[in-house]
């Protein structure tokens, strides 16, 4: 079965960094574009990145973009979502997701990890 | 990019149907047949309940239909369940492999 579990999340200073794993298993990793996607306390879903499947392009959300680096690692099934100039606004739990179509997408995510929690406060 | 537009809550009785929208742009919901609904329970991750505006992906209730009318999407749940009660998604494609989702609406389930 897939699984998608997250680690790295904490509590940051603004202007720190901070990098995000997700594990992900179940499925050939390498035919899947995967997405991150985060969610403010009490607020909506906002997709964050997006990385092809065989990590030839990223795609960034305006708000992180210049700031945050997406890249996945096939020989260990691991995708990251590197995080940098940390801003109060990017306190989110944040998920990783499976795109939904082989060798393509985005399209949607047909299964999220668990997420994990990042705090940016002083 | 703006978020796509969503009622912040609609309420059903068990067993009547109920119906959320979302609507978006030429730009986005409007230009491709990339719309999907996630369901997300309180404190869990979201689960994918339609894909592609109208398809339900395995082990999704047949309760559970999505629709499409221009810049327009709909989620209908009909025979409404104790068990639907929590907050549901669209989210569409934007072109330039980017996803923008809609901001939440919150089913009660009275």
């Amino acid at each position: 079965q897939v699984q998608l579990v997250e680690s790295g999340g904490g509590v940051v200073q603004p202007g720190g960094s901070l990098r995000l794993s997700c594990a992900a298993s179940g499925f050939t990793f390498s035919s899947y574009g995967m997405h991150w996607v985060r969610q403010a306390p009490g607020k909506g879903l906002e997709w964050v990145t997006f990385i092809r499947y065989d990590g030839s392009n990223q795609y960034y959300a305006d708000s992180v973009k210049g700031r945050f680096s997406i890249s996945r690692d096939h020989s260990k099934n691991i995708l990251y979502l590197q995080m940098n100039g940390l801003r109060a606004e990017d306190t989110a739990v944040y998920y990783c997701g499976k795109d939904r179509v082989a060798l393509a997408g985005p399209s949607d995510l047909d299964y999220w990890g668990q997420g994990t929690l990042v705090t940016v406060s002083s | 990019q703006s978020a796509l537009t969503q009622p912040a809550s609609v309420s059903g009785s068990p067993g009547q149907s109920i119906t959320i929208s979302c609507t978006g742009t030429s730009s986005d919901v409007g230009s491709y047949n990339l719309v999907s609904w996630y369901q997300q329970h309180s404190g869990k991750a979201p689960k994918l309940i339609i894909c592609e505006f109208t398809k339900r992906p395995s082990g999704v209730s047949n309760r559970f239909s999505g629709s499409k009318s221009g810049n327009a999407a709909s989620l209908t749940i009909s025979g409404l369940q104790a068990e639907d009660e929590a907050d549901y998604y669209c989210c569409s494609y934007a072109g330039r492999s980017t996803l923008i989702f809609g901001g939440g609406t919150k089913l009660t389930v009275l």
